[in-house]
């Protein structure tokens, strides 16, 4: 069973403040591992795809790091306004022997934010 | 274009009943994933479609299964309901010929089971 752990579980921030967040993986038969912010009433919607250790993302105000030696990646956001306010939510492809991949998703537990304005 | 839609949006049955939830895949996608999410957790993986066959399956018992039509749209099935499978069903589309797994995530299925 795989584990992928998140962290903290909710988080509560002011308007303005610049919060991170910790997702944690297996380090071996490391295929690929996704950022997804999912807003109340919406679907889950993809921020990164990350597959190569030391890749750095950016979209707008929102960065990924990724380490895959030691199974973590944290997800920074600059600057919260409150449409931030969103469910968090990493998710680790395994790569089977052969290198390959069909993409199933192992998903973390999520993180809460709350932006206050 | 359409993304991944889901019908229906909310659904309340009764334990022992069956259920048949839908999900059509965003244009260009050929694989279905389904997830379900219990209250307070991550999304779990039950199982992926591709080719009109099942590729993956989770941990989820054979009271679960699933089915994917020629045009790629999908269904599934949950037999003899437990109060245990109220939860957010998901569904998820994904590319031809994608190495990344990106997946477009419908809104998901509420299913109540009383």
């Amino acid at each position: 069973i795989l584990n992928v752990e998140q962290s903290p579980q909710s988080l509560h921030v002011q308007e303005g403040d610049s919060t991170n967040f910790t997702c944690s993986f297996p380090s071996s038969n490391f295929y690929a591992l996704h950022w997804y912010r999912w807003e109340t009433a919406k679907s889950p919607e993809a921020l990164f795809v990350m597959t190569l250790n030391g890749d750095e993302k950016k979209k707008g105000r929102i960065s990924a790091t990724l380490n895959t030696k030691e199974g973590y990646s944290y997800l920074y956001i600059k600057g919260s306004q409150p449409e931030d306010s969103a469910t968090y939510l990493c998710a680790f492809i395994l790569k089977y022997a052969g290198g390959t991949s069909y993409g199933k998703l192992t998903f973390g537990q999520g993180t809460i934010l709350t932006v206050h304005p | 274009d359409a993304g991944v839609t889901q019908s229906p949006t909310h659904l309340i049955k009764t334990r022992g009943q069956q259920v048949t939830l839908r999900c059509s895949p965003k244009s260009g996608h050929d694989t279905v994933s389904w997830y379900q999410q219990a209250l307070g957790q991550g999304p779990q993986f039950i199982f992926q479609y591709y080719e009109e066959e099942e590729r993956q399956r989770g941990n989820f018992p054979d009271r679960f299964s699933g089915h994917q039509f020629p045009n790629y749209s999908s269904e599934l099935n949950v037999n003899a309901l437990l109060l245990g499978d109220s939860a957010l069903y998901l569904c998820a589309s994904s590319p031809l010929h994608t190495s990344s797994y990106e997946q477009y995530f419908g809104p998901g299925t509420r299913l109540t089971v009383t």
